[in-house]
């Protein structure tokens, strides 16, 4: 079982909400990630949490805000978004960094966010 | 600089042929794989294939396998007996460290019927 579970699938949002996005995953992996993907491109990492910890920030905005409460489970937290935040959101996990160049990324189906 | 290329940005082929992706690398690594992501309009990032660098066999996984050309930092995707499911935005992938990929942009594959 490879499987990555976002929710919601889809997500229209004001600029001046707050809502969040939310990732899934029992294989006991002990990395996780989120992904910005724009139509026709690859994805961008944003965050990556290892152990449940943040290592890696790849100079991300403020109004993203991740969260991983526990080895399963990692949170996208949104507010004050901009239109051009609009994209699909990807979140991946895999067993962890001491495998090297050897860690799998298995991905979710992720969120498509509009933001009006 | 860690980098991956992908030089066709769109490609098709009839129903039931064989179809190859190419893509080129660049990394200073030593011991890693290397990735075929398959996204379809599903949008989910689905694993196809892996390849181990140091490994001189290339990989097959079904109709999927590759051409790893490791002095050349080449690794393509031949696709056979093509259907019509495997239409998808097919993206090659290396690690940088333990935990980033480096994306190619990506090969828009269409099946004709």
């Amino acid at each position: 079982d490879t499987e990555v579970t976002q929710t919601p699938k889809h997500l229209v949002m004001g600029m001046t909400n707050k809502k969040s996005l939310k990732c899934e995953q029992h294989m006991g992996h002990r990395a996780m990630y989120w992904y910005k993907q724009k139509a026709k491109k690859p994805p961008e990492l944003m965050f990556v949490y290892s152990y449940e910890k943040l290592s890696i920030n790849e100079s991300v905005p403020s109004r993203f805000s991740p969260e991983c409460p526990n080895s399963s489970l990692l949170n996208l937290h949104l507010h004050a978004l901009q239109p051009e935040d609009s994209a699909l959101y990807l979140c991946a996990s895999s067993l962890g960094p001491l495998l090297g160049g050897k860690n799998i990324q298995y991905f979710g189906a992720g969120t498509r966010l509009s933001v009006l | 600089a860690q980098t991956v290329t992908q030089s066709q940005p769109e490609m098709s082929v009839q129903e039931a042929e064989t179809v190859t992706l190419s893509c080129t690398y660049d990394t200073s690594e030593s011991d890693y794989y290397l990735f075929w992501y398959k996204q379809p309009p599903s949008r989910q990032m689905i694993l196809v294939i892996r390849q181990e660098a140091y490994k001189q066999q290339n990989a097959t996984e079904n109709r999927f396998s590759v051409n790893f050309q490791k002095a050349a930092k080449s690794f393509s995707l031949k696709i056979s007996d093509s259907q019509l499911g495997d239409a998808a935005m097919y993206f090659c992938a290396h690690p940088l460290g333990a935990q980033k990929l480096v994306f190619g942009q990506g090969t828009r594959l269409t099946i004709n019927p």
